[in-house]
């Protein structure tokens, strides 16, 4: 069955570098879209990135352009997160799902459990 | 940047009918996907392509999609239906996935 296993949050600085790692199973990643997804203590989902089949296309939020880079080792069928300068307000769970085989308009139908990044001083 | 708009907060009595909306400019012309959160979990796709239902999701939920209104509708509502739900689309405009602000459901 479709599985997606975040790993790599925990406490950091502001500055820090993080990576946040997530291990797919029962699909192969190459094979859809993949995003990451956040959401702040008691505040509502936010896109974070999102990148194609290929790994041609990849887009970001706003809040993370320039700091946060998305990519994906298809030998280890895993999607990961280079978080970079981390602000305080990069704290949240940060869940990996899977987007469409074909569109990326199509809707994120398996999620991670998440993984809690915390950035404090 | 294009912005969806849900009420913060919907409250219905069991066994009634519970309708979540999100707003967006020209919301009809874009495929709406529906999320269900509830706390502690991560969010399930309730709804997708305006108002189809992924296997396993209960014909209670429905949703519709016109003009600068989304609506996901949730019929006979019960006391496991109480969570935070979320809308969300693909903006081709400015490349960005949004969310709507979340509703959060109450059953009286």
């Amino acid at each position: 069955q479709v599985q997606l296993v975040e790993s790599g949050g925990g406490l950091g600085k502001p500055g820090e570098s993080l990576r946040l790692s997530c291990a797919a199973s029962g699909f192969t990643v190459s094979d859809y879209y993949m995003t990451w997804i956040r959401q702040a203590p008691a505040r509502g989902l936010e896109w974070v990135s999102y990148i194609d089949k290929s790994g041609s296309s990849i887009f970001y939020a706003d809040s993370v352009k320039g700091r946060f880079t998305i990519s994906r080792d298809y030998a280890k069928n895993s999607l990961y997160l280079e978080m970079n300068s981390l602000r305080v307000e990069d704290t949240a769970v940060y869940y990996c799902a899977r987007g469409g085989k074909w569109l990326i308009r199509d809707p994120f139908d398996y999620w991670g459990q998440g993984t809690l990044v915390t950035v404090s001083s | 940047s294009y912005v969806l708009t849900q009420p913060p907060s919907v409250s219905v009595a069991p066994g009634q009918t519970a309708r979540i909306t999100c707003g967006g400019n020209s919301i009809g012309s874009k495929n709406v996907h529906w999320y269900q959160q509830k706390p502690g979990q991560a969010p399930v796709l309730v709804v997708y392509d305006d108002r189809d239902r992924p296997s396993g999701i209960p014909e209670r939920f429905s949703g519709s999609n016109s003009g600068n209104t989304a609506t996901l509708t949730i019929s006979r509502v019960e006391a496991g239906d109480e969570a935070d739900y979320y809308c969300h689309v693909w903006n081709d405009g400015s490349d960005h996935v949004v969310f709507g602000g979340g509703t959060k459901l109450t059953v009286l």
